[in-house]
């Protein structure tokens, strides 16, 4: 129940296309959800957040599409540029508490310019 | 500048050798995390301070502990490394006040064990 499992495990998307990462979640406890933008040899940084009281969040070029019903949440990167190349990570937190991070296994990016 | 600083970078120790990493933060942060990446997986949640209450997962193996002496400080020690622990190895911090629950993540320790 404390899962939170992520797809594709990699993407490889033309410069100018639409990536799109997907997650989904068990605990119905969870009510933040966060993604995570990591570079090689750097540490994650938060890209984008939601809560589940909107179906959308967009910063940008990123939009977050979350489908409370279905338990699903989604990453969806817009004209996807060489930059973006980075490892992605969905996680999942209960917004009290220890507000731990239960994090997706990852998506490893690659946009070809 | 950095917020959150692992040192080092890179550590190689010996099987059974045990092996101190370190995090430091400068941004008076109240909680700090430690989680451990392994090769494409999601990173796991070891331990963390809530200020200087220290609160350890359940499935985290006696072989890693804790120190956390002050606000900016926080250390891992591993006290008896094996091959399986290999890893990456992430600090983490969080805000205590407030409705913000992002983590700010330093750039994480490598450690191998030969």
């Amino acid at each position: 129940q404390q899962q939170v499992k992520q797809s594709p495990q990699s993407l490889i998307v033309q410069k100018g296309g639409i990536s799109i990462i997907n997650c989904a979640y068990e605990n119905t406890a969870f009510d933040y959800f966060p993604w995570y933008q990591q570079f090689p040899g750097k540490g994650p940084a938060l890209l984008i957040a939601i809560r589940p009281d909107v179906s959308e969040k967009k910063e940008g070029r990123f939009t977050i599409s979350f489908n409370k019903s279905a338990k699903q949440f989604s990453l969806h990167i817009m004209d996807s540029q060489p930059g973006d190349s980075a490892t992605y990570f969905c996680a999942a937190s209960i917004d009290s508490g220890t507000y731990k991070y239960i994090f997706g296994t990852g998506t490893r990016l690659k946009v070809l310019a | 500048d950095a917020m959150v600083i692992q040192n080092p970078r890179y550590q190689v120790t010996q099987f059974g050798k045990p092996v101190t990493l370190s995090c430091s933060q400068t941004l008076n942060h109240n909680v700090m995390y430690w989680y451990q990446q392994k090769s494409s997986q999601a990173p796991k949640l070891l331990f963390h301070y809530y200020d200087k209450d220290f609160n350890n997962e359940a499935d985290t193996p006696d072989n890693f502990q804790s120190r956390r002496p002050n606000t900016s400080f926080c250390f891992l020690d591993i006290r008896s490394p094996g091959l399986g622990d290999a890893a990456m190895y992430l600090c983490a911090t969080r805000e205590l006040s407030g409705s913000k629950n992002i983590q700010y993540f330093g750039a994480g320790t490598r450690l191998s064990v030969l």
